[in-house]
C-alpha cells in the first residue's frame, strides 16, 4: 500500500539547536505538505511542495522535496521554544486524500 | 472567510453506547471532508472522507460509519462504541480539489470507558 514513513519518532534539542525530520515514500508523490500540531491542538498547515528538487524557507524552517519526489525533511536552525510539537509530513499520491507521516515530537530542553 | 466547527469538545461514553460527532463547515462551497482519528501520542489516521453529498469512502473497516447530509455537513457515528474507539476525532476540509491543503477543525477527545 501508499505509505509515509517518518523518522525520527521524538527528539530532543536544547534550546539553539537544529532540528531536522524525516519523510520517505516507496512511491513518487504528487506533492508533500508539512503539518504542526501543538500539544492539545489540532494540525495546522505549515506548507506545500510540488516540484522536484523544491526548497522553500520559513524563516527558521527549511523545506525540502527530493528530486525522485519521493522523499522529504524539515530543518528547523537554533530552535524556540515555541517550535514544541509533533511535525507530521503528509503525503498526496494525486488522489483526494492525504497520507500522514506518523509525526515527530520535538521537546526543546531550555 | 472560511471556519470548521466541530462539537462536541470532549465526550465521555460508556461501552456500547451510541456516538455522534458532528462537522459542519462555514463560507466555502463542495469541500471534500475528512475524518481522522489520533490515537494518544500517535499519528493521524484517516477513517472517512467524502468528494460529496451522499459520497463516502471507507478506509478502515471498523464499528464507525460517516453520513454528509449537507453538503458543508460531515458526521461520524457508531452504534456501539468499543474501548479501542477513544481517541482525538479531527475533522478536515479541502477546498476544490483534493490535492490541496487541508484545514483542520478544532477536534472531539472521545474517552470511552
Amino acid at each position: 500500500g501508499q505509505q509515509v514513513m517518518q523518522i525520527p519518532q521524538y527528539q530532543h534539542v536544547q534550546e539553539g539547536e537544529d532540528f531536522t525530520t524525516y519523510c520517505n515514500s516507496s512511491t513518487t508523490l504528487s506533492n508533500i505538505q508539512w503539518y504542526k500540531q501543538r500539544p492539545g491542538g489540532h494540525p495546522v498547515f505549515l506548507i506545500q511542495l510540488v516540484k522536484s528538487g523544491e526548497v522553500k524557507k520559513q524563516k527558521r524552517l527549511t523545506f525540502q522535496f527530493g528530486e525522485a519526489k519521493k522523499n522529504s525533511s524539515l530543518h528547523i536552525t537554533a530552535t524556540q521554544t515555541t517550535d514544541v510539537g509533533t511535525y507530521f509530513c503528509a503525503g498526496n499520491f494525486g488522489n483526494e486524500k492525504l497520507t500522514f507521516g506518523t509525526g515527530t515530537r520535538l521537546t526543546i530542553i531550555p | 472567510s472560511q471556519t470548521i466547527h466541530q462539537w462536541p469538545a470532549t465526550l465521555v461514553q460508556p461501552v456500547g453506547s451510541p456516538l455522534s460527532l458532528e462537522c459542519t463547515v462555514e463560507g466555502t462551497s463542495n469541500p471534500n471532508l475528512y475524518w481522522y482519528r489520533q490515537a494518544a501520542g500517535r499519528g493521524l489516521q484517516l477513517l472517512f472522507y467524502s468528494v460529496g453529498i451522499g459520497q463516502i469512502s471507507s478506509e478502515v473497516p471498523q464499528n464507525l460509519s460517516a453520513s454528509r447530509p449537507q453538503d458543508r455537513q460531515f458526521i461520524l457515528s457508531s452504534k456501539k462504541l468499543l474501548l479501542s474507539d477513544s481517541g482525538f476525532y479531527l475533522c478536515a476540509w479541502v477546498s476544490g480539489r483534493g490535492t490541496d491543503t487541508q484545514y483542520f477543525g478544532p477536534g472531539t477527545r472521545l474517552t470511552v470507558l
